[in-house]
């Protein structure tokens, strides 16, 4: 049960694109397309943003979108605007247990 | 509307006992697996504990095997995590979740879609 890799943190201006790695093993990420990314702003739950690799729940714009190759999962976002400053979490199904990646912090600059 | 809210939490000595509740409304909670997640100040997410709909499947994260134990009231709509032997690093606010699932044509895929807002353990002396 290791923790999924993330960079520790990214940055942008407003209007660029970004895109935050996952790096997991076939055993998680790799195995199964239950992967999703989770957006957290200071003293507030993690919100859903993305889930099976690439959907986007209702409300979520769609400059936010994902993608998986091999154990590693991709969250790109597009046209950074200032609200999307957060950190960044991804998560994968892994058998019987579930593993989330360290966490991204996002700065828009 | 669809809700999670948690209770219970609070400032516990070290190798002492708390237990976590979760009550859910807006939804038919008897029907969705259920996750504890927590989260050590200013560090990342962790995955707790996930118990299946029934209350007949659970499953831990090796860091609270034999220490934590994931429960469910489904008549009472509600969550709960004991948890004992309780150790400085437990320290956390911890949140349930609700997982969905759905499928394509040759898999089902899983994910955590509803959260509550935590409530927070402390473990000190």
């Amino acid at each position: 049960q290791s923790a999924l890799t993330q960079p520790r943190s990214v940055s942008g201006s407003p209007g660029q694109s970004v895109t935050i790695s996952c790096t997991g093993t076939s055993s998680d990420v790799g195995g199964y397309n239950s992967v999703s990314w989770f957006q957290q702003h200071p003293g507030k739950a993690p919100k859903l943003m993305i889930y099976d690799v690439s959907k986007r729940p209702s409300g979520v714009p769609d400059r936010f979108s994902g993608s998986k190759s091999g154990n590693t999962a991709s969250l790109t976002i597009s046209g950074l605007q200032a609200e999307d400053e957060a950190d960044y979490y991804c998560c994968s199904y892994a058998g019987s247990f579930w593993v989330f990646g360290g966490g991204t912090k996002l700065t828009v600059l | 509307q669809v809700q999670l809210v948690e209770s219970g939490g609070g400032v516990v000595q070290p190798g002492r006992s708390l237990r976590l509740s979760c009550a859910a409304s807006g939804f038919t909670f008897s029907s969705y697996t259920m996750h504890w997640v927590r989260q050590a100040p200013g560090k990342g997410l962790e995955w707790v504990a996930v118990i299946s709909y029934d209350g007949s499947n659970k499953y831990n994260a090796d860091s609270v095997k034999g220490r934590f134990t994931i429960s469910r009231d489904n008549s009472k709509n509600t969550l709960y995590l004991q948890m004992n032997s309780l150790r400085a690093e437990d320290t956390a606010v911890y949140y349930c979740a609700r997982e969905e699932s759905g499928h394509e044509n040759y898999y089902h895929y899983y994910y955590m879609d509803v959260w509550g807002k935590g409530t927070t353990v402390t473990v000190s002396s």
